[in-house]
């Protein structure tokens, strides 16, 4: 079966670093996405990687190592806004996403 | 760029009527979009993938005749809740694809659907 394991849930202190990980099983892959959802609104796209390698876009990061079926987001300087779900997407065939569980983000003053 | 809205963002009907949501692609061209539906603390759960000018694509266990989805033009999809029921009540979002290259899906704000 095809599927996508992230953390449940991630706890960090404002202001630090923190790094959500997920594995992918998956039949075709196409690209590793991420997006942010706070509670009650919709997905909000944050970052994409079809390449080996860090993408850096302002304090978050995305990761993807193919060969090992893996990749992190990463995110610095944590603000309380920051504080949602997050979750993995690996784009098959005919763009459909395939979804991770999602992780909660939840960040202490 | 790239936004999707959906309307309304909220309803609250009684049991046995319809509801249609619709979702539009503001400033660009969707020739393939999703619907979703996410009950709470969990993942989002696709339910169909609508192509213009053709038939959708359901996914295994979504009755495609109490879920009806029409894309008549390349920024509206329309999904009609058929029959509504209390176990329907969730939240449906519907998304379109914003980069071909990257297949970044760009989401609507959902509509949060209550059946009484």
């Amino acid at each position: 079966g095809q599927s996508l394991e992230q953390p449940s849930e991630v706890t960090a202190v404002e202001g630090a670093i923190v790094q959500i990980n997920c594995t992918y099983q998956t039949s075709g892959f196409y690209g590793l996405s991420w997006y942010q959802q706070h509670d009650g609104g919709a997905p909000t796209f944050l970052s994409y990687n079809a390449l080996d390698g860090l993408e850096e876009t302002g304090r978050f990061s995305s990761f993807l190592s193919r060969s090992d079926s893996y990749g992190y987001l990463l995110l610095q300087e944590l603000q309380m806004k920051d504080s949602a779900s997050y979750f993995c997407a690996v784009a098959g065939s005919n763009y459909q996403l395939i979804w991770g569980a999602g992780t909660k983000l939840i960040i202490k003053p | 760029g790239a936004v999707v809205s959906q309307h309304p963002s909220w309803v609250i009907c009684k049991s046995g009527t319809s509801v249609k949501i619709e979702c539009r692609s503001l400033d660009f061209q969707a020739t393939t979009m999703f619907w979703y539906r996410q009950f709470p603390k969990q993942s989002l759960m696709l339910m169909a993938t609508s192509n213009e000018g053709s038939k959708a694509t359901y996914e295994q266990g979504v009755e495609k005749d109490k879920f009806l989805i029409n894309h008549a033009s390349l920024t509206l999809s329309t999904l009609t809740v058929t029959s509504a029921h209390p176990e329907d009540s969730s939240f449906y979002i519907c998304s379109a694809i914003g980069n071909l290259a990257t297949d970044t899906q760009y989401f609507g704000p959902g509509t949060r659907l209550t059946v009484l």
